[in-house]
This record gives structure tokens, C-alpha cells and sequence, in this order.
């Protein structure tokens, strides 16, 4: 059985500084790993994925995230935080006999001080 | 870009009455999900369809139902509403290739008085 753990529900970053969201999953076999977002009463929107190839992928809005098989972790990091990056950030994962269904963690809330 | 759309966006409905929410995707995904929301919360799968006239019950256990008679539609209903199913609840498709990535609609948000 497959599972996502996010590390820290709530995390406070000053505009311009580091952003780091923590995932670690489990899985059996090779996984494909998804970082999404999601806005105040809006649907999820997908930040970046990993599918076996770079270990550090790029994703839309300043964002990426690296694959760290050893430590069975898939951390999204921005270098400068904007006052728009404040949402609520999902970790998922998807790892073959799964029949295509995404696991996913419990949510970061990204809040981002001026 | 994915093209997934949900109605209706907010329904307060009261005790009892019968719901459809309407979920449609205009990419041509086979397989569709529904979740289930609560505000700041994670998401639990209550129904997936790999195709037309396929239907699964999804991880977490729902009183709601879907149907899947047209590719690109997938609604869920519910038979008699109780103030126990107000939450969010989202919709998404996703193809068989590539990575799975799912796309998601902006959801309803239900509120049962």
C-alpha cells in the first residue's frame, strides 16, 4: 500500500524568503509523484510531477521539487516566496497497481507574511 | 489546458431533498473521480470510473451514487440529503497515459441545513 506524509499542516514563510514543503511517501514500486495547489474554494491545480525521468523537476509558478529515492522524499521548494504562493500545497502519489487512483497527504497551508 | 467544469458552485439545500452534481470534461479522459472535502482538509476518493458504464466505490464509504453513461459526464447524487454530507466535493479526470495526472474541476461546495 502506498502513502503520502507531508510534514508540518501549516507553514509561515516572510514574502522573499525560502518556501520548503516536506513529502515523504511509501511504495512498493517506482512511484509517479505530484505536487498540486489549491486556492480558497477553487479545485486543485497542478504545480509539478515526477515521471521517472529528472530527479528535479520544474514546475509552473517559480516551483520545483526533487526525487529522492533514498529518502523516499519528494520536497517542493521555491526560492522567494510571493504573497500569491499562500494556498493550501498536496503531495500525491501514484505507484502502478493503483488502477490509476492518487494518493494523497494531508495538505501544507502555505501562509506567506508580508 | 484541462477543461473540467462542476455545477453548481455553492447549493445550501435543506434536510431530505434529492441532489445531482454535476461534473463534465471536454478532453476526452476516460477515467473520472470524485472526492470529498472538508475545509482545510485532505481529500478522500468516494467514487472513480474507468469508462463508460463503470462505476467504483472509492475509499472512503459515501451514501452518494454516480453514473458514467456518456464519456464526458460523470454526476453524483445524492438520494436524500442530511446535514452530515456538507463538505466540498470535487471532481477530476484523468487519461490512461503518461503519468495519471489528475485534473480537477473548481468543485462544489454543499451545504445541507
Amino acid at each position: 500500500a502506498q502513502s503520502v506524509t507531508q510534514l508540518g499542516s501549516h507553514v509561515s514563510v516572510s514574502e522573499g524568503a525560502l518556501v520548503l514543503l516536506r513529502c515523504n511517501y511509501s511504495s512498493s514500486v517506482p512511484p509517479y509523484l505530484f505536487w498540486y495547489v489549491q486556492y480558497p474554494n477553487q479545485g486543485l491545480q497542478l504545480l509539478l510531477k515526477y515521471t521517472s525521468a529528472a530527479t528535479l523537476v520544474k514546475g509552473i509558478n517559480g516551483f520545483e521539487a526533487e526525487f529522492k529515492k533514498s529518502e523516499t522524499s519528494f520536497h517542493l521548494t521555491k526560492p522567494s516566496a510571493h504573497m500569491s504562493d499562500a494556498a493550501e500545497y498536496f503531495c500525491a502519489v501514484e505507484s502502478g497497481g493503483s488502477n490509476y487512483k492518487l494518493t494523497f497527504g494531508k495538505g501544507t497551508l502555505l501562509t506567506v507574511n508580508p | 489546458e484541462a477543461d473540467i467544469y462542476q455545477t453548481p458552485r455553492y447549493l445550501v439545500i435543506g434536510t431530505g431533498k434529492k441532489i445531482t452534481l454535476e461534473c463534465s470534461q471536454t478532453m476526452g479522459h476516460d477515467k473520472m473521480y470524485w472526492y470529498q472535502q472538508d475545509p482545510g482538509m485532505e481529500l478522500h476518493l468516494i467514487h472513480y470510473s474507468y469508462g463508460v458504464n463503470s462505476t467504483e466505490k472509492g475509499d472512503l464509504s459515501s451514501e452518494s451514487t454516480v453514473s458514467r453513461i456518456r464519456t464526458e459526464h460523470f454526476p453524483l447524487t445524492l438520494e436524500s440529503a442530511r446535514p452530515s454530507h456538507t463538505s466540498q466535493y470535487l471532481c477530476a479526470s484523468s487519461t490512461s497515459g503518461g503519468a495519471y495526472e489528475q485534473y480537477f474541476g473548481p468543485g462544489t461546495r454543499l451545504t445541507v441545513t
